[in-house]
């Protein structure tokens, strides 16, 4: 079945520690994108990449690291940088290029700070 | 920039009943997509309904259809014969290109709950 996958479901951070948050997707989508989601609040975009080795900074990027070095595959690092990491994290993809393309979402992973 | 607001932060509806879900957005260009998202308890986000701003007919799909006012900026979703597994929070958003990629904004969501 083509879909996104997300893992872990839950992950747990020590405070002062980097840790990375997967998103695979077979549905051959050169777009990827992350989203943060905070209780009773919309999505606010992290990153993006339309194609691969290529990625750009949405509106909360700071604290945060992505690469794409694959097509199929853009995790997300949440760095120590990030003050407030507790959050769920979304990722999606799209057909890409240019054109406006319906974004389709992945199940998430909850994070949370020890 | 471009906003998206949904006034509502909670509804109701009984079960079988119709209910419309507001939304505005304000934007000055002229080419952009609406969306409708729902995301149930489990938190996946669903595609409920889309709309492309040059199209003055406005989309449904089965039980869900849209209110596309152009000119007041208003993207209302209206749920016919509301069933119990429509409970979720709905999100609005939008879509523009940009040079490098188009881009979503959300809107902070209405949570729609359908009663028994």
């Amino acid at each position: 079945d083509g879909g996104i996958t997300q893992s872990p479901k839950y992950l747990f951070r020590k405070e002062g520690q980097n840790v990375t948050l997967s998103c695979e997707q077979n549905l051959n989508h050169d777009a990827m994108y992350w989203y943060r989601q905070d209780p009773g609040q919309g999505l606010r975009l992290i990153y993006y990449s339309q194609i691969v080795n290529d990625f750009q900074k949405g509106d909360i990027a700071e604290g945060y690291s992505v690469s794409r070095e694959k097509k199929e595959s853009f995790p997300l690092t949440v760095t120590s940088a990030q003050k407030n990491p507790t959050a769920f994290y979304l990722c999606a993809s799209s057909i890409g290029g240019t054109s406006m393309e319906t974004q389709y979402f992945g199940p998430g992973t909850r994070l949370l700070v020890l | 920039a471009q906003t998206v607001t949904q006034s509502q932060p909670e509804m109701s509806v009984q079960e079988a009943e119709t209910v419309t879900l507001s939304c505005t957005y304000d934007t000055s260009e002229n080419n952009y997509y609406l969306f409708w998202y729902k995301q149930p308890p489990s938190r996946q986000m669903i595609l409920v309904i889309r709309q492309e701003a040059y199209k003055q007919q406005n989309a449904t799909e089965n039980r869900f259809s849209v209110n596309f006012q152009k000119a007041a900026k208003s993207f209302s979703l209206k749920i016919s014969d509301s069933q119990l597994g429509d409970t979720a929070m709905y999100f609005c958003a939008f879509m523009t290109p940009y040079a490098s990629g188009s881009r979503l904004t959300f809107g902070e969501g209405t949570q729609l709950t359908v009663n028994p």
